[in-house]
């Protein structure tokens, strides 16, 4: 079993649509994060969570949603999304928020595709 | 904001060659990761380094974190097509908002 998996791996959807996308970590973390990886740009940091308390939202539009019930999932619900907003987004927990030495430990990604 | 410049961009080397990627800035880091991304899945942590001047090595792979800990280097040895992937570095200042900055990365393909 992977430490953090994340689900769908791929999704499409349409402008209107509104989906989810569901991260889990079996590692005991405290801390999870939500990034955006598009082409020829950096790891974007979206949100972080730690202790199931946001702690950051880097000016992330609100047609992006997070969730964290509990210390083990973590939600994006995304509504009215646009084009653009088609990348790779990658889940990450870390024991605490950035612990030590800043080590996170990623899902495999869920590929977005808008249209 | 900081900005960790990766060297470079890509690079498509023969199995067997040996190879040096960069990742360099103007900022201090308390310390460095290295991942691997491969295509269609997440960045797989292969290190950290903490102290300036420190030598990591995992099986071919050497990492070095500069004296001053503002670049870090890897060098692969005779390199495989297994070791093929997105190299991402990371520089970790602390907590907060910026606390951990990525580099675009550096794509390598080993040829067989």
């Amino acid at each position: 079993e992977t430490g953090v998996t994340q689900t769908p791996r791929h999704l499409v959807m349409g402008m209107t649509n509104k989906k989810s996308l569901k991260c889990e970590q079996h590692l005991g973390h405290n801390a999870m994060y939500w990034y955006k990886q598009s082409a020829k740009k950096p790891l974007e940091l979206m949100f972080v969570y730690s202790l199931e308390e946001r702690v950051e939202n880097n000016s992330v539009p609100s047609r992006f949603s997070p969730e964290c019930p509990n210390s083990s999932h973590l939600f994006l619900h995304l509504h009215t999304l646009q084009p653009e907003d088609s990348a790779l987004y990658l889940c990450a927990s870390s024991q605490d928020r950035y612990g030590f030495t800043g080590e996170l430990f990623f899902g495999e990604g869920s590929r977005l595709t808008v249209l | 904001t900081q900005l960790l410049e990766q060297s470079p961009q890509f690079l498509s080397i023969q199995e067997g060659e040996n190879l040096t990627v960069y990742c360099n800035s103007s900022s201090v880091f308390s310390s460095l990761q290295w991942y691997r991304q491969e295509p269609g899945e997440g960045p797989v942590l292969l290190v950290t380094v903490v102290t300036g001047g420190e030598v990591k090595k995992l099986k071919r792979l050497t990492f070095q974190f500069g004296d001053a800990r503002k670049d870090s280097s890897l060098h692969i040895t005779a390199a495989q097509p297994g070791d093929t992937g997105l190299y991402l570095c990371a520089g970790f200042r602390g907590g907060g908002a910026d606390g951990l900055t990525f580099g675009k990365g550096t794509h390598l393909i080993i040829q067989p």
